[in-house]
């Protein structure tokens, strides 16, 4: 499976959107891109995934570009409660995740 | 809540100790995954079962030891434990379906320490 490239971490102020890029050029064509977060020591939580097109739901945005090389996740309006670790991770259905080291965003009141 | 179970939530030990740690899946899930979390190594990929085979194996070590049974529940044994295996233990599940994206669900994991 391909391996992903984050920014080690990020700051967002309250209320802001938080726009979380993720590198993934070795990308395969039947690999998705999903993101999870990690609050504390919790257990990873799904936000969302996508294969080629922009996709949304009621936590983010996921926006791949034409090529599949790089995608962005954006929380639109970004709360207290969104400090956590993001992970971008890409796999095939069916398959083993391997998580990178990720960004730890901070959300600044 | 992701609707995965894991008992139990906290596990003290000794070295050179054997523990089980227990893994209910979503219901309908047919896929279940381990994964490892220490503070130096990140999340791991351990193993993989699908329907009650395994399916996958990551960096899991030869003292430890998976099997997912026919209600689909999983455990995860450690053996001759090390001061070196304590960590976060998760389990996740998905569908494993063929297409479509396979979103896994994880669950609150097993802390385990070594001492």
């Amino acid at each position: 499976d391909a391996k992903t490239t984050q920014p080690p971490s990020m700051d967002c102020a309250e209320g802001r959107a938080a726009n979380l890029p993720c590198n993934h050029s070795t990308i395969s064509g039947n690999e998705y891109v999903y993101w999870y977060r990690q609050i504390h020591s919790q257990g990873p939580q799904y936000i969302i995934h996508g294969l080629k097109n922009n996709e949304t739901n009621e936590m983010a945005s996921l926006i791949i570009t034409e090529d599949r090389k790089s995608s962005t996740l954006i929380l639109p309006h970004a709360t207290l409660r969104d400090t956590a670790v993001y992970y971008c991770i890409v796999s095939r259905t069916g398959n083993q995740f391997y998580f990178g080291t990720g960004t730890s965003l901070t959300v600044i009141p | 809540d992701s609707g995965v179970t894991q008992t139990p939530k906290h596990l003290i030990t000794a070295t050179g100790q054997r523990v089980t740690l227990r893994c209910s899946p979503r219901s309908g899930d047919l896929s279940v995954y381990w994964y490892q979390q220490s503070l130096d190594q990140g999340l791991q990929f351990l193993i993989q079962y699908y329907n009650g085979e395994e399916r996958a194996k990551g960096n899991i070590l030869e003292r430890f030891s998976a099997q997912q049974f026919p209600d689909l529940h999983s455990e995860l044994n450690l053996s001759s434990l090390e001061l070196g295996d304590s960590a976060l233990y998760f389990c996740a599940s998905s569908v494993a379906g063929t297409s479509g994206g396979d979103t896994q669900y994880f669950g609150p994991g097993t802390r385990l320490t070594v001492l």
